[in-house]
């Protein structure tokens, strides 16, 4: 099994531009497609975006998603900063029969 | 629309036995996958096993391979999450979530029931 890496927190400034990223411990980023999840305090986790790049019907195009073969990693970018993106954020992964969360980031918007 | 909607919240006692409930409507049963995750107080996510009510094929993560068993009933559109015998680190919330495919993302997610054990 692999393990999926992400900072532990990040915060910015309303209005601004934050990448998280999600780095893989072994085997290819780009073998299995990543998912990222939002989730805020109390409730259940919802998808931001899926297969690596695409966004659900709903989620804001201010949310993008990317991996890099180079650093064998996934990112999840939010511009545009709003107050009400504070949350939690897991990358999300599958290898042969098994699936694999990161350890999450927590997103403050100050 | 589609809904997944689980058991209430349960106390118990470390050695009881306990199993809660994701109850599936608006969609195909048969033909989603149903995964359980677990979130322990203030931390991540886990992913616990996985069931398609097709076939009942079952994948339980190492972690958590002979701590649980994860079943599901066709007839009633409901799929389960149990233990044989609590402890103390079960302590957790519990979610259901369904996927289309097994490489996919999460589509659908239960409510989450919170299980507290506790002597």
């Amino acid at each position: 099994n692999f393990m999926l890496t992400q900072p532990h927190s990040v915060s910015e400034s309303p209005g601004k531009t934050v990448t998280i990223s999600c780095t893989r411990s072994s085997g290819s980023i780009a073998s299995n497609y990543v998912q990222w999840y939002q989730q805020r305090p109390g409730s259940a986790p919802t998808t931001v975006i899926y297969e690596d790049d695409q966004r659900p019907s709903g989620v804001p195009d201010r949310f993008s998603g990317s991996i890099d073969s180079s650093s064998n990693s996934a990112s999840l970018t939010i511009s545009g900063l709003k107050t009400e993106d504070e949350a939690d954020y897991y990358c999300q992964s599958y290898d042969s029969s098994f699936m694999v969360f990161g350890g999450g980031t927590k997103l403050t918007v100050l | 629309e589609v809904q997944l909607v689980q058991s209430g919240a349960e106390v118990k006692t470390p050695g009881e036995s306990l199993k809660i409930s994701c109850k599936g409507s608006g969609y195909n049963f048969r033909t989603y996958w149903i995964a359980w995750v677990r979130q322990m107080p203030g931390k991540g996510l886990e992913w616990m096993g996985i069931i398609y009510p097709g076939d009942s094929d079952t994948r339980y993560s190492s972690s958590f391979q002979g701590q649980v068993t994860i079943s599901a009933d066709k007839s009633i559109t409901t799929a389960y999450l149990q233990w044989s015998s609590l402890k103390a680190s079960d302590t957790a919330m519990y979610y259901c979530a369904i996927l289309e495919t097994i490489t996919g993302p999460f589509d659908y997610w239960g409510q989450g029931t919170l299980v507290t054990v506790s002597s």
